[in-house]
């Protein structure tokens, strides 16, 4: 089964209103998580590194105010995209590694319309 | 940062034949290096990995090859399959995996029946 489930898979959203994806790590506790972005036919890209009780740390070039990214808990990550526009669309999957195996997430496609 | 290289964008072979991927990275402080497949729309799949203390690695049809002193790493799949069809994707990252990933650009390979 999944070891790390991301939702939603699919999401439409109106051109500037905001959107939150969830990463979560099923059986185990995850204190780190990485978000990548991946354009159509286009590579993973990392945007950021999520750590559980502190601030993302951004990738060059990824605006931290618009893509918020929030690590409360062991298990769950969250990127809520704000003010979001047509050129955010894309396919987004997080990360999350146990022992020395690294997880992703199914990914979730952000269509902003 | 890490920037990796990726070679070819498409490849296409025919049913049978050997398919090699190459790929090249920058930092040296990189060991671990694992190569994806995905099809659209699904998360990375790990097809292979190597780290950094041995040279090669196979599983049955699939090897790859790792030159610390060079800084390359490639993907052999031999008598291939349509059903190898996809694009695949080498990685790069320090700290044994445990930290985030950085992608090729990419490699469609088609194969032909």
């Amino acid at each position: 089964g999944a070891v790390v489930s991301q939702h939603p898979s699919r999401v439409i959203c109106k051109s500037g209103t905001s959107v939150k994806i969830e990463c979560r790590s099923l059986d185990f506790q995850a204190t780190t998580m990485f978000w990548y972005r991946q354009f159509p036919k286009q590579s993973l890209m990392l945007m950021a590194t999520s750590n559980e009780g502190s601030k993302a740390t951004y990738e060059q070039g990824v605006e931290k105010d618009k893509f918020l990214i929030n690590h409360a808990s062991l298990t769950l990550s969250t990127l809520t995209v704000t003010s979001a526009h047509p050129e955010d669309s894309s396919f987004y999957i997080c990360s999350a590694v146990r022992g020395n195996t690294i997880y992703f997430g199914e990914g979730s496609w952000l269509t902003v319309v | 940062g890490e920037n990796v290289e990726q070679h070819p964008s498409t490849l296409s072979v025919q049913e049978g034949d050997s398919a090699v991927i190459k790929c090249t990275y920058s930092d040296s402080a990189s060991n671990y290096f694992p190569w994806y497949k995905q099809e659209l729309g699904k998360r990375p799949q790990l097809i292979i990995d190597i780290r950094s203390n041995v040279g090669e690695k196979k599983d049955q049809r699939i090897a790859v090859t790792l030159n610390k002193t060079a800084k390359h790493f490639s993907l052999h799949i031999t008598e291939t399959q349509p059903e190898d069809s996809a694009v695949y994707f080498c990685a790069a990252s320090t700290g044994t995996g445990r930290r985030a990933l950085t992608f090729g650009s990419g490699t469609r390979l088609q194969v032909q029946p």
